[in-house]
């Protein structure tokens, strides 16, 4: 089964770049998703990449997955206040290609 | 971006009674829809796939009975909490998948239901 793993929490200075790691274990991912959620609110799509992939930048964004180790990581560049929130990896897989959401990685953006 | 739309986005409900959510693909036909809770401070939990014209498909602890969902065209599906109890308060997230085959999901907005 699903199965998808994060540190639960980061801090970080203001200006530094953050990164916040992810473990899955099933190797028949086809998307891999990174969500925003700040506290009370729903989920803001961040940013995904295909299971082919193993790269993807998005101005601040970048992600990178490594297939054998079943590792997908989010780097911020230049954190901000803003960036604060709890952020979610999440994986899509099986037949009905459902998405099985990591345990939240809560981002603390020290000024 | 295909958008899928929730509703209502919060509902405050009486204990026992019954509450409906609704989730729209407002730009593409959904063929599958996944129904999500998210306790506080916890992260999301699948609690059932929905097919267009089929029974939904639930994960395990979920009870059907209480937790209806209706997958009525290829743009709607409803979550119905049915005598809903204190304990029902949660998050509730749908997404929606286009097509067959490898296609990515698209989430809601979210339902943050209070029963009282």
């Amino acid at each position: 089964g699903e199965d998808v793993e994060q540190s639960l929490f980061l801090s970080v200075r203001e200006g530094d770049s953050s990164v916040i790691n992810c473990t899955y274990t099933d190797s028949s991912s086809t998307y891999l998703y990174w969500y925003k959620q700040e506290p009370g609110a729903g989920l803001q799509l961040l940013t995904y990449i295909f299971s082919n992939m193993d790269m993807k930048q998005d101005q601040r964004l970048t992600v990178l997955l490594n297939k054998k180790d079943k590792h997908l990581s989010l780097r911020i560049a230049d954190t901000q206040t803003g960036d604060s929130a709890i952020y979610f990896c999440a994986e899509q897989t099986g037949g009905y290609q459902k998405v099985t959401f990591g345990t939240g990685t809560k981002l603390q953006v020290i000024p | 971006g295909a958008v899928v739309s929730q509703h209502p986005s919060r509902v405050i409900c009486k204990s026992g009674t019954s509450v409906k959510i609704e989730c729209r693909s407002l730009d593409f036909q959904a063929t599958t829809m996944f129904w999500y809770r998210q306790f506080p401070k916890q992260s999301l939990m699948l609690m059932a796939t929905s097919n267009e014209g089929s029974k939904a498909t639930y994960e395990q602890g979920v009870e059907k009975d209480k937790f209806l969902i209706n997958h009525a065209s290829l743009t709607l599906s409803t979550l119905t909490v049915t005598s809903a109890h204190p304990e029902d308060s949660s998050f509730y997230i749908c997404s929606a998948r286009r097509g067959q085959g490898d296609t990515e999901a698209f989430f809601g907005q979210g339902t943050r239901l209070t029963v009282v």
